[in-house]
């Protein structure tokens, strides 16, 4: 069963352009997370997505940034128009179910540069 | 809102020693729980050992144990006979076990592990 994958690893933007990050939840997984995590910091919860549906985006900048989860597909995490605040490592989790009991499988994490 | 405090930004430790990671948490929740993340190199995020809030016994998982002290709010993390591949960021987070947000993990800042040989 392949873990959560994420693609690409490394990206690197320009400030002004748009740069699209993508997660593969785990195999019969439907609940994907979005973190954040800054130079020297822990990772901050950014959006909770099921198939479908934004269930919480409380921690997603309310400008440039969005997210989604098709019903068929990647999860994606789109961040408009970058700065250099943007440069960070993103990481994906995702679970089966909403269950405290379920535990959260992380990715690899797409670090962002804005130069 | 709960907040997740790790006091060592930086740890060293000898081979085959042990080492005691340190985290703080403030809550005013009955029920949640906590878990220790390893970060290496790679930066993949890696449960290393969880505790269920409720429960009194410390989690073990091989070399890695807790020391869960509910009315200090603190969690340590014990790394026996430390090996080369423990070197890592060390991540300590909480999360709720009930109510609208449970979903939501909160970490602490991190403590980076160098492991001498």
């Amino acid at each position: 069963n392949a873990g959560v994958m994420q693609n690409p690893r490394h990206l690197v933007r320009r400030r002004g352009q748009e740069a699209r990050l993508r997660c593969s939840p785990m195999k019969g997984h439907s609940h994907v997370y979005w973190y954040r995590q800054l130079p020297e910091e822990g990772l901050k919860f950014m959006v909770y997505l099921q198939k479908e549906n934004i269930i919480d985006e409380s921690g997603m900048p309310k400008e440039r940034f969005s997210a989604e989860f098709p019903k068929e597909g990647p999860s994606i995490l789109r961040i408009q128009q970058v700065v250099r605040g943007d440069s960070a490592a993103y990481f994906c989790a995702s679970s089966p179910g909403l269950a405290v009991s379920y535990e959260q499988y992380f990715g690899p994490g797409t670090r962002l540069t804005v130069t | 809102a709960q907040t997740v405090t790790q006091s060592q930004p930086e740890m060293s430790v000898q081979e085959a020693e042990t080492v005691t990671l340190s985290c703080t948490y403030d809550t005013s929740e009955s029920d949640y729980y906590l878990f220790w993340y390893k970060q290496p190199p790679s930066r993949q995020m890696i449960l290393v050992i969880r505790q269920e809030a409720y429960k009194q016994q410390n989690a073990t998982e091989n070399r890695f144990s807790v020391n869960f002290q509910k009315a200090a709010k603190s969690f340590s993390l014990k790394i026996s006979d430390s090996q080369l591949g423990d070197a890592a960021m060390y991540f300590c987070a909480y999360r709720s076990s009930s109510g609208g947000s449970n979903y939501k993990l909160t970490f602490g800042k991190g403590t980076l592990l160098t492991v001498n040989p």
